[in-house]
Parts: structure tokens; sequence; C-alpha cells
């Protein structure tokens, strides 16, 4: 099993860009969720999905869409790039939700100018 | 709302002695909640949680409800366990909460 993968592991945009960060997993988990990992604030999350076709909003879900069509994947979207996402992004799964043990992937390291 | 502190950045402790990172949190009901490890260059990835009530590399945690602390300790650290730590917190609803993180350093 590749576990939970992300692509890609870096990327940097310009103000206004707009990308998509991917992330499958292949655990057959029914949760799936996008941090941002800052200096000085730890993870923060951003969306999260508990099964098909069901998405819903972290702490910080301004400037970020998502969508879930399959157990699979769970793209993050930015949709007009600012500054202020510059971040690292990482994907989680889990079988049921937040009270199971998350799978981690590797990351996205992410730089908007 | 559910919040999680974790009041240090960076504990730098010498091989050998304890270690005891500190996590508090806020929370009115009943929590579950974890601490993750992330070493370098590996992925995020869980150590304990309070429910388990286990002993993983040494690490034990317990959960004070009366001071609404989840503090990982250790009575003798190593090397290997400069890393950093995670504590985070799921309480009603669907969401996984984290603190800050503590950068762990120990020195030979």
């Amino acid at each position: 099993n590749a576990g939970v993968t992300q692509t890609p592991k870096f990327q940097v945009l310009k103000t206004g860009q707009s990308m998509t960060l991917q992330c499958a997993q292949d655990m057959n988990h029914e949760y799936m969720s996008w941090y941002r990992q800052d200096p000085g604030m730890g993870l923060r999350l951003i969306h999260y999905s508990v099964g098909a076709g069901i998405t819903d909003q972290g702490e910080v879900p301004n400037g970020y869409n998502v969508s879930r069509s399959t157990t699979e994947d769970f793209p993050l979207r930015l949709l007009s790039a600012a500054p202020s996402q510059t971040s690292v992004y990482f994907c989680a799964s889990s079988f049921s939700g937040p009270r199971n043990e998350q799978f981690f992937g590797p990351g996205t390291r992410l730089t908007v100018l | 709302a559910q919040r999680v502190t974790q009041p240090e950045k960076l504990l730098s402790v010498f091989k050998g002695a304890p270690v005891e990172l500190k996590c508090n949190y806020s929370y009115s009901g009943s929590p579950e909640l974890f601490w993750y490890v992330q070493y370098s260059r590996q992925r995020l990835q869980l150590l304990l949680r309070h429910i388990s009530r286990e002993s993983i590399k040494g690490f034990t945690a317990d959960l004070n409800k009366g001071e609404t602390s989840f503090h990982l300790k250790k009575p003798f650290a190593q090397e290997e366990d400069s890393a950093m730590y995670y504590c985070a917190l799921s309480g009603k609803g669907n969401k996984l909460v984290f603190g800050a993180g503590t950068i762990l350093r120990v020195k030979s």
C-alpha cells in the first residue's frame, strides 16, 4: 500500500494563480482532511470530509475549495493564490473520523510570490 | 470551542534527563487527546492517545481533566527522541485540532 500520497512536493505560484494540490489514499479510509503547517501556529485544519460527497470547513477555509467525488481522492484547490497561503500543506486520512489514528501524507511545500 | 495550547516552542534537554512536554486544552465536554510526532524527514505520525493508556517509546501521557492537561513525559531522554511534537484534541464534531507544536532537542 502506498498509504497517503500528495502531489506535487514543491510548488511556486504567482499571486492570483490557481492550482490544485492532489491527495490520494489507498486504505479505503472514509475520513480525509487538509492541514496547513506554519511556524509558531502548528497545524490548522482547512477542510475535511467524512466520506465521498461530504465536505465541511475547518478552522481556516477561506481561499480554499475541496471536493470528494471518490473515497480515494481529496483535492485541495487554491482559487486565487495569495502570499499568505505560503505554507506546507498536509493531507491526512483515517478509518472513520478524527478519533481514529490519522495517517499523513509527505506534504506539499507551496510558495506564493 | 476546542483549543490546544503548547506553551513551549522549544525544549532542549540533555540525554538521560527527564522530559515533559506540556499540553493544555480548552473544551467543555469529554475530549479525546493525542500526541503526534514528526521526526526529521519523516511523516507526521501518531505517538500515543489517552484512551489506550500505554507507553510508546518510553513516553506516557495522562489526561488530567481537573487541570485540563495532557502532558507528555519520558523519564530518560534519548537523542532519537529529537523531533517536533504536537498535542491534538478531538471533541464534538469531526474536527481534530492541533497545538502549535514543541520542538524537542536532546543534546548528547
